[in-house]
């Protein structure tokens, strides 16, 4: 069984604050995959960002960074100086041995300008 | 390039009845994936096909079904439908099969209302 866990449900902040959404993840896998998406209000899921579990490396692109740590099992997103546009649900989501998707409950984020 | 496309977008139907929602892949990918959203139970994974196979599935009833065509095209199907089947269906598109490798594209969903 896998599990994804969001533990955030909303968030409200004001632009250029740091925001910073927790995930943390069930897997009895040596080998999975995690991944954040973006759903903006349109309704679409955008892909931001796959890591795999042989790599530790944090990562940054632009204002946004990725903390991954397998010692407490967490995937956490942080969102640098946000702004009105960031505003969307974010989910955090694992693939392990049965390959599938498995998302997390999702944190809403609101930016207000 | 053209990204996924779903259709319809949105859809009203009644307790029992059936319907069919359509998914067209980005160009090239051969992998569609679909999946339900509720409010209540976030989104859960339906099925997978590649290669006009179903690969890969989620635990929802026999009434979800689907199949995918030479040109990579999908089709879902719910037959008797039920209020609790009222969610966005989103489908998923990526080159390969298997979501973990292959990063995969997203169309905007198709809305389905059941009275």
């Amino acid at each position: 069984a896998q599990k994804v866990t969001q533990a955030q449900t909303e968030i409200s902040v004001v632009e250029k604050e740091d925001v910073t959404l927790d995930c943390v993840y069930e897997t009895r896998d040596t080998t999975y995959y995690l991944f954040w998406y973006k759903q903006p209000p349109s309704g679409e899921l955008v892909f931001l960002i796959r890591r795999n579990s042989f790599d530790e490396q944090n990562e940054i692109s632009g204002r946004y960074s990725w903390n991954f740590q397998k010692s407490t099992s967490s995937f956490n997103f942080t969102i640098t100086a946000s702004q009105v546009v960031d505003s969307a649900v974010y989910f955090c989501a694992l693939s392990d041995s049965d390959y599938k998707l498995s998302f997390g409950a999702g944190t809403t984020v609101t930016v207000r300008a | 390039k053209a990204g996924v496309t779903q259709t319809p977008r949105y859809l009203i139907k009644t307790r029992g009845q059936q319907v069919t929602l359509s998914c067209s892949p980005i160009s090239g990918h051969r992998s569609v994936s679909w999946y339900q959203q509720t409010p209540g139970q976030g989104l859960q994974f339906l099925f997978e096909y590649f290669s006009e196979t179903q690969r890969n599935k989620g635990n929802f009833p026999g009434r979800f079904s689907g199949r995918q065509f030479s040109n990579s095209r999908s089709e879902m199907n719910v037959s008797t439908l039920e209020l609790g089947d009222s969610a966005l269906y989103l489908c998923a598109s990526s080159l390969e099969q298997g979501a973990r490798t292959n990063e995969q594209f997203f169309g905007p969903g198709t809305r389905l209302t059941v009275l």
